[in-house]
């Protein structure tokens, strides 16, 4: 079964400043779709960024880029200059292309923005 | 941009009664979803919903359990009779077809006393 994981928490960065956040998963499969969501104290999901795996390049949307390393199963987001509303919980998923119906979701990260 | 309307945004019950939480997906989706959230946990799909049929489902989604689109534009999640643990968020999303983007909506916090 597919995985998703997320090491980090909890992160902080100071605003204006550059953080990363950390995904790793695990399939068998050899094509399939990741995805960072977007979490406000709304709770409202929010899709941030999407990477297909048979893309080699990186996905960028505005400040938001990924680090896609598909071998070693390294999914991480970037988010430069950053801002207070950047704060929020952050959900890395994983869905399979083969099987459209489940995505997964890894544990989240809870990013504080410092002023 | 286009968005899934979810409603009540919040709904309190007490044990062993039934709930219906209530979607209307975007006009043109033809993939619908639920997914649950328990407080502080990692969101968890439940159902997937395509061509009024119910094409996948967790083991969360057990018999208490049922969707319906009972007309062209609601989608609804039926919990026959509540626990205490039903407690948590509950996304409806959908989608335009497979493999393009997932819509979710904005949330129904379910409350079971």
């Amino acid at each position: 079964a597919q995985t998703v994981t997320q090491s980090q928490p909890e992160m902080s960065v100071q605003e204006a400043e550059t953080v990363t956040l950390s995904c790793t998963y695990d399939t068998s499969e050899s094509d399939y779709y990741l995805f960072w969501y977007k979490q406000p104290p709304s709770r409202q999901m929010i899709l941030v960024i999407r990477q297909e795996a048979y893309k080699q390049q990186n996905a960028t949307e505005n400040r938001f880029s990924v680090n896609f390393q598909k071998a070693a199963k390294s999914f991480s987001l970037k988010i430069s200059d950053s801002q207070l509303g950047d704060a929020a919980m952050y959900f890395c998923a994983y869905r399979s292309a083969f099987r459209n119906n489940d995505m997964r979701f890894g544990a989240g990260t809870r990013l504080t923005v410092k002023p | 941009e286009p968005e899934v309307t979810q409603t009540p945004s919040h709904q309190v019950t007490q044990m062993g009664q039934e709930v219906i939480l209530r979607c209307v997906p975007i006009s043109n989706h033809l993939y619908f979803y639920w997914y649950r959230q328990i407080l502080g946990q990692k969101v968890e799909f439940l159902v997937s919903f395509y061509n009024n049929e119910i094409s996948e489902k967790s083991e969360i989604f057990d018999d208490q359990f049922s969707v319906e689109r009972p007309d062209g534009s609601n989608f609804t999640l039926k919990i026959r009779s509540t626990k205490l643990e039903d407690s948590a968020m509950y996304f409806c999303a959908s989608q335009a077809g497979l493999n393009e983007k997932l819509f979710f909506g904005s949330g129904t916090q379910l409350s079971v006393l």
